[in-house]
Order: structure tokens, then sequence, then C-alpha cells
């Protein structure tokens, strides 16, 4: 299962509201996570089961989709918010396999 | 808070093995349901699944990597290990240990360590 996240770049500016799309190449239920990651960071955890939020994550960050298609918002883009996010897909003890990353830049 | 730490060779010559240990620290490697496992990424680029393993020892692999990749744990030094043979320039990338937040050897990962970068070459 591939998973194809667009856009590859996207230009913001502070108080946007920023859409990333990850798609998966064939039904993945609501097995999908979102990432962040800073550089010369590891990532962190945001979304788990497309819409739980992970424990310490501002609320400004929400997650929907199932099936195929799959979003990350972010209602009010922040100063620490720059940075690539990727979405994961994981099949129960099976496989798994990430998005090319979405880098979201200041405009 | 829990805390995982990566420790190996940061250069590894080609065909040869790659050694990697997480130090876990924070908790037990021995409690709860989770599967502690290993991603990579290479320089400038995405992040890869490579295997899993949990408490039990059962363990769970990337079909890609499959035929070249071992993990352990050591419950009593709170540690596990990934062994990659046959290590190729391809196998060059910033190697991170972590976490699942439940009972899945594919995530989702909500703890890792800072990444170990292992670069292959001669």
């Amino acid at each position: 299962i591939q998973m194809t996240q667009s856009p590859s770049t996207l230009s913001a500016s502070i108080g946007d509201r920023v859409t990333i799309t990850c798609r998966a190449s064939q039904s993945v239920s609501v097995w999908v996570a979102w990432y962040q990651q800073k550089p010369g960071r590891a990532p962190n955890l945001l979304i788990y089961r497309a819409s739980d939020l992970q424990s310490g994550v501002p609320s400004r960050f929400s997650g929907s989709g199932s099936g195929t298609e799959f979003t990350l918002t972010i209602s009010s883009l922040q100063p620490d918010d720059f940075a690539t996010y990727y979405c994961q897909q994981y099949q129960y003890n099976s496989y798994s396999a990430f998005g090319q990353g979405t880098k979201v830049e200041i405009k | 808070q829990m805390q995982l730490q990566e420790s190996g060779p940061g250069l590894v010559k080609p065909l040869e093995t790659l050694s990697l240990t997480c130090t876990v620290s924070g908790g037990s490697i021995s409690s709860g349901t989770y599967h502690w496992g290993w991603i990579r990424q290479p320089p400038g680029r995405g992040l890869e699944w490579i295997g899993s393993i949990n408490y039990r020892g059962d363990t769970y692999y990337n079909p890609s990597l499959k035929s070249r990749v071992t993990t352990s744990i050591d419950a009593s030094r709170n540690q596990f290990s990934l062994i990659l043979r046959s290590m190729t320039a391809a196998d060059t990338a910033v190697y991170y240990c972590g976490r699942t937040n439940w009972d899945s050897s594919t995530g989702p990962w909500d703890y890792w360590g800072q990444g170990s970068l292992v670069t292959v070459s001669s």
C-alpha cells in the first residue's frame, strides 16, 4: 500500500488554515497517523487512528478521513508549525508505509 | 518521561553488518503490549519502517528488508537491538528506535530516540 501526500511543499502565513492530504493506494480503514518533523529532530506523533489527537498536541491540529483519503488540518498556523509533515499507514502487525512528506514554509 | 537512546557505529563498510542498540529509560520494556522498533531516514528523504519486536520476542519486518534484518530484545538491560546485514550505500540513513502506542508492530510511534546517523563507506 502506497501513501501519496500533497502538496510536497506548501507556503503559508501565520494564522492561515493549512490542509495536507494523503491518499492511500487502497483502503486502510482509519489506520493512519500524522507526524511533524523539524530539521535534525525525530518525528513527533500528532494524530493517530486518522483523527485521534495525541496527548500534549495543540488542538489546532486535527485529522480526518477514512478508506483512502485523509487530511491533516492546522486551523491557525503558528511560528512553531513550520516543519515537514508525514502521514503513515499502519496495518496491524502487517505492513507500514509513510508518505513522502509535505514541507510547510513561511510565505 | 520515557526516553530512548540509540547507540552503535557511525560508519560501516560495504557488505558488512550493522548492529544498533536502543536503551530505554523511564519505563520498563517488558510492561504493556507495546512494540519496539526501528525506522530509518536517508539524508533528505522520507521515513521507512524496518522492523519491530515486542517483549514476548515476536518479530515483524518490512518485507523489502526482511531477508537482511534481525531484531532482538534484552529485558534485563531494558534494551532492544537491530542487526542489518550486507550493508550498501543505499542503507546510509539516520536510524531511529521507537515505541508504538498500542499492540501493533507497525505504529503509530509515540516515543522516538534522537536518531543515529549510519554511513556506509569504505
